[in-house]
């Protein structure tokens, strides 16, 4: 079975400071997603990234940055944390989908982030 | 862009009971279809999905879903619930093509059998 690990399943940190989620994999995914979950919202894309030292932004990369140095670990980064990132951070990691073919994201079991 | 509306934020519904969850989805590209599946406390696994061929799809836990095209529909059945079936699904899509590859999720729909 695949299984990603988020470093943390809570984390409290203070206004200002620079913040590090850690994910890591053991499946030799290529891909890998940062995603933020809020209730009413749903999942939201932060970024995501298809080989070592490359990363794309998702819908809400504002705020956040990415670091992919290995293949197996994706770490999110929030420069200054401030309140309104207080959230669940949800890691996850596939294969490169094939033509007409599906290869499905496997979740890790979140990060809950509180900024104080 | 692709959309996805999730039409029912709280289904609340007794034991050994039918339900259905609502997922409609908006895209200028053909997609795939996804429901997935949250428990407390844990992350997403997936339910089933949606790729071509026969539009009634079968997902573990006794789930199915019907692609509707023409209604841009993909909505969520079980015929029975079981008290384990409390948890938070998601609908999602993802536009077709190789590669890395995006899934845009629905708001969530939060099932709670009763007993």
């Amino acid at each position: 079975d695949v299984k990603v690990t988020q470093s943390s399943r809570y984390l409290v940190k203070r206004t200002g400071e620079k913040v590090f989620l850690e994910c890591v994999q053991d499946m030799d995914h290529e891909n890998m997603f940062w995603y933020r979950q809020d209730p009413g919202l749903g999942l939201r894309l932060i970024y995501f990234s298809y080989d070592v030292k490359m990363k794309e932004k998702g819908d809400i990369p504002e705020g956040y940055s990415v670091s992919r140095e290995k293949k197996e670990r994706f770490s999110l980064i929030l420069e200054s944390a401030s309140t309104n990132q207080t959230s669940m951070y949800l890691c996850a990691s596939s294969l490169p989908r094939i033509q007409g073919a599906d290869q499905p994201q496997h979740f890790g079991d979140g990060t809950r982030l509180s900024i104080l | 862009a692709q959309s996805v509306t999730q039409l029912d934020s709280q289904v609340p519904v007794f034991e050994e009971a039918p339900v259905e969850l609502r997922c409609n989805y908006s895209s200028s590209v053909s997609v795939y279809l996804f429901w997935y599946v949250q428990y407390p406390n844990q992350g997403l696994q997936l339910l089933l999905k949606y790729l071509s061929g026969s539009t009634l799809v079968k997902g573990i836990n006794g789930f199915e879903a019907e692609f509707n095209k023409s209604q841009t529909s993909f909505h969520l059945r079980k015929p029975s619930v079981h008290i384990s079936d409390t948890a938070e699904y998601f609908c999602a899509v993802s536009p077709l093509g190789a590669g890395s590859y995006q899934l845009t999720f629905g708001k969530g729909t939060k099932l709670s059998v009763i007993p």
